[in-house]
C-alpha cells in the first residue's frame, strides 16, 4: 500500500518570502500522479498543483512550483512570493496509475502542513 | 455554475440515528467519491462510485452506505452502526481516466449529540 509522509505539521512564511513544503511518499509502481491541494479555512479542498511520475519536468503554476524526485520518492511544494491568501492547510496527496485495480481511484493524502504567512 | 454541491453543511445526529448526507454534481463527471477527515489527519476514503449503478468500498466504509442511481448524484448514509461518526465529509468527483484531477465539493459537518 502507498503511504504519503508530511513531517511539517506547521510552517510560518513572511509575506512576499518563499517557503517549501515537503512531502515524501513510499510506492512500488513506477506510474502514478502526485497532488498538493489547499485547504482554507472554508475547509474546501482546493487543487494546486499536479505532477505526472512519468513527466521529469517539475510542474508549475504561477508562484507554485514542485520539486519531484522520483528516485528519493520526495515531492515538495514551493511557494514564491508568499501572499495572505497562501494560508491554509497544504495537503499532498498520491494517485496509482494502475486503474485495473481499482486503487486508480484512490487518492492518498498525507497528514497536512498549516501554513501561516506574517506581514 | 458548475460544481459539486454537498447538503446539508452542519448537520446533528442523535446516538442511534441513521442520516443521509446529499452530493450532487453538473460537472458532468461518471466518478464520484467519499472521504472523512478527522483533526489532524489527512482525507480517508469511504466508498467510491465509478460508473451509475456501481460502488465500490473504500478504506473506511464500515457503517456506511452509498447509492449511485444517477450520474449526478452520490449520498452517503451514515448509519447507527458507525462508531464514531462525529467528522467533517468531503464529497469529490472526476472524469474518468488514469490520472484525472479529483475535485470537491465543500464538505458537511456531522456532529453527534
Amino acid at each position: 500500500a502507498q503511504t504519503v509522509t508530511q513531517s511539517q505539521p506547521e510552517m510560518s512564511v513572511q509575506e512576499a518570502e518563499t517557503v517549501t513544503l515537503s512531502c515524501t511518499y513510499d510506492t512500488s509502481e513506477s506510474d502514478y500522479y502526485l497532488f498538493w491541494y489547499k485547504q482554507p479555512p472554508s475547509r474546501q479542498m482546493i487543487l494546486v498543483i499536479r505532477q505526472e511520475a512519468y513527466k521529469q519536468q517539475n510542474a508549475t503554476e504561477n508562484r507554485f512550483s514542485v520539486n519531484f524526485q522520483k528516485a528519493a520518492k520526495s515531492f515538495s511544494l514551493k511557494i514564491s512570493d508568499s501572499q495572505l491568501g497562501d494560508a491554509a492547510m497544504y495537503f499532498c496527496a498520491y494517485r496509482s496509475a494502475w486503474e485495473n485495480t481499482g486503487t486508480a481511484s484512490k487518492l492518498t493524502f498525507g497528514t497536512g502542513t498549516r501554513l501561516q504567512v506574517t506581514l | 455554475d458548475g460544481g459539486i454541491t454537498q447538503s446539508p453543511k452542519y448537520l446533528f445526529r442523535k446516538e442511534g440515528q441513521n442520516v443521509t448526507l446529499s452530493c450532487e454534481q453538473n460537472l458532468n463527471h461518471d466518478a464520484m467519491y467519499w472521504y472523512r477527515q478527522d483533526p489532524g489527519q489527512g482525507l480517508r476514503l469511504i466508498y467510491y462510485s465509478q460508473i451509475v449503478n456501481d460502488f465500490q468500498k473504500g478504506d473506511i466504509a464500515e457503517g456506511y452506505s452509498v447509492s449511485r442511481e444517477k450520474k449526478e448524484s452520490f449520498p452517503l448514509t451514515v448509519t447507527s452502526a458507525q462508531k464514531n461518526p462525529t467528522a467533517f465529509y468531503l464529497c469529490a468527483s472526476s472524469p474518468t481516466g488514469v490520472g484525472n484531477t479529483i475535485y470537491f465539493g465543500e464538505g458537511s459537518w456531522l456532529t453527534v449529540v
